[in-house]
């Protein structure tokens, strides 16, 4: 069956970066693409970017100009996403979700848990 | 960006009900368009993709539908297992985004 299992909690202070990860099994990791959605606290689904298993290309949300890397280990099954600079509205919960490997339109079909990022002085 | 705007924010309904919630989008998005469910504490899950299309294991109880810029979830034969928050995302175009979300409550 599809699982994608997120690192665990992380604590970090405002300007340092912090990097998740999102382990994938059960399918072809490069037939797919991953995409990384985040929520704040009692908020609602925020779209961050995606990048595709196949060949790297990348799409990210404008509203993270140069803060946000996302990448992949083919030889681990892995998806990463990096976030520096980190404010305290980074304070979220974020999720990596599988998409299909297209270069646009890509659905959503299974997510990961989630990884809870606070951000605090 | 396109702007999802779903209505209502919040729905009270009874064991039993149907419901429809809508999303529109802020220009046409053909039918790229997905429904998710998200409970407390939980991440979201899959329901339907093109409006209509239902991920594998979805119950028939859930229906979408819609094409350009209106876009309904129908839900059936509420059971308690279906109040939670649902949300709809665009994915016509770059970047994708989602409705506010609406939360469904047990009346």
């Amino acid at each position: 069956q599809v699982q994608l299992v997120q690192s665990g909690t992380e604590v970090k202070k405002p300007g340092a970066s912090v990097k998740v990860s999102c382990k994938a099994s059960g399918y072809t990791f490069t037939s797919y693409g991953i995409t990384w959605v985040r929520q704040a606290p009692g908020q609602g689904l925020e779209w961050m970017g995606w990048i595709s298993a196949y060949n790297g290309n990348t799409n990210y949300a404008q509203k993270l100009p140069g803060r946000v890397t996302m990448t992949t280990d083919t030889s681990t099954s892995t998806a990463y996403m990096e976030l520096r600079s980190l404010r305290s509205d980074d304070t979220a919960v974020y999720y990596c979700a599988r998409v299909s490997d297209d270069d646009y339109n890509q659905k959503i079909d299974y997510w990961g848990q989630g990884t809870l990022v606070t951000v605090s002085s | 960006d396109i702007q999802m705007t779903q209505s209502p924010s919040s729905l009270s309904a009874s064991v039993g009900d149907r419901v429809t919630i809508t999303c529109r989008a802020s220009q046409g998005i053909s039918n790229f368009l997905a429904w998710f469910q998200q409970k407390p504490g939980k991440a979201p899950k899959s329901l339907i993709y093109a409006a209509s299309s239902l991920q594998s294991g979805v119950p028939s109880k859930f229906s979408g539908s819609g094409s350009g810029t209106d876009f309904t979830l129908t839900i059936s034969s509420l059971q308690p297992e279906d109040f939670a928050t649902y949300y709809c995302q665009q994915y016509n175009s770059f970047p994708y985004t989602f409705g506010q979300g609406t939360k469904l409550e047990i009346k």
